[in-house]
């Protein structure tokens, strides 16, 4: 069982290209979400999904776009990488509301922006 | 506003001895789920507790427990007989119900054990 997987581990940009993180889980959650975790900081909510074809705002989605086609799957793009976006992105996925609900994350994309 | 506030941004104890990481939010929410995470420097996140807004009892995981006081909206993390490997940093967070699926992390607390 992997749980939640996330690639690529490390990534290195220049100002304005655009690129995808990977996201997948394997645990048939619903909810799947994306965080940024900034020096010194907590983590802060970009988008989030409540399941499949079903996205919405989170904390700070500005130059960010995601999608979710399939249950498993939850992209998340960059549309034009500028220097604020380097950061570890870190997503995450629970079964459903109420209960433990607990979020399991997967173990990170360290984003640079040159 | 909704909002975690973890006002110790670090704290040392000494191994064996029990540990106290405060927490504190603000939600006008009825419903809601209060979460503790450890970020060891390896930089995974690992889930430690929960303590749902409905339960009376104080939520218990191993060494873990969570003192909720809601009157007081503090859900403070105790760790019991602290060990080196429990050296890391600590994250508060809550998750919201309504309006949306949302989690709120607190800035932290870096707990340092000494041995």
């Amino acid at each position: 069982n992997a749980g939640v997987t996330q690639t690529p581990k490390f990534q290195v940009l220049k100002t304005g290209q655009s690129m995808t993180l990977q996201c997948a889980q394997d645990m048939n959650h619903e909810y799947m979400s994306w965080y940024r975790q900034d020096p010194g900081m907590g983590l802060r909510l970009i988008h989030y999904s409540v399941g499949a074809g079903i996205t919405d705002q989170g904390e700070v989605p500005n130059g960010y776009n995601v999608s979710r086609s399939t249950t498993e799957d939850f992209p998340l793009r960059l549309l034009s990488a500028a220097p604020s976006q380097t950061s570890v992105y870190f997503c995450a996925s629970s079964y459903g509301r109420g209960g433990t609900d607990t979020q399991y994350f997967g173990p990170g994309t360290r984003l640079t922006v040159l | 506003a909704q909002k975690i506030t973890q006002t110790q941004p670090g704290m040392f104890v000494q191994e064996k001895e029990a540990v106290t990481l405060d927490c504190t939010y603000d939600t006008s929410d009825q419903s809601y789920g209060l979460f503790w995470y450890k970020q060891p420097s390896s930089g995974e996140m690992i889930f430690l507790i929960y303590q749902g807004s409905y339960d009376e009892q104080n939520a218990t995981e191993g060494r873990y427990s969570l003192n909720f006081q809601k009157a007081r909206k503090s859900a403070n993390l105790v760790i019991s007989a602290s060990q080196l490997g429990d050296s890391a940093m600590y994250f508060c967070a809550m998750r919201l119900y309504t309006g949306g699926f949302k989690t709120i992390f607190g800035a932290g607390t870096r707990l340092f054990v000494k041995a």
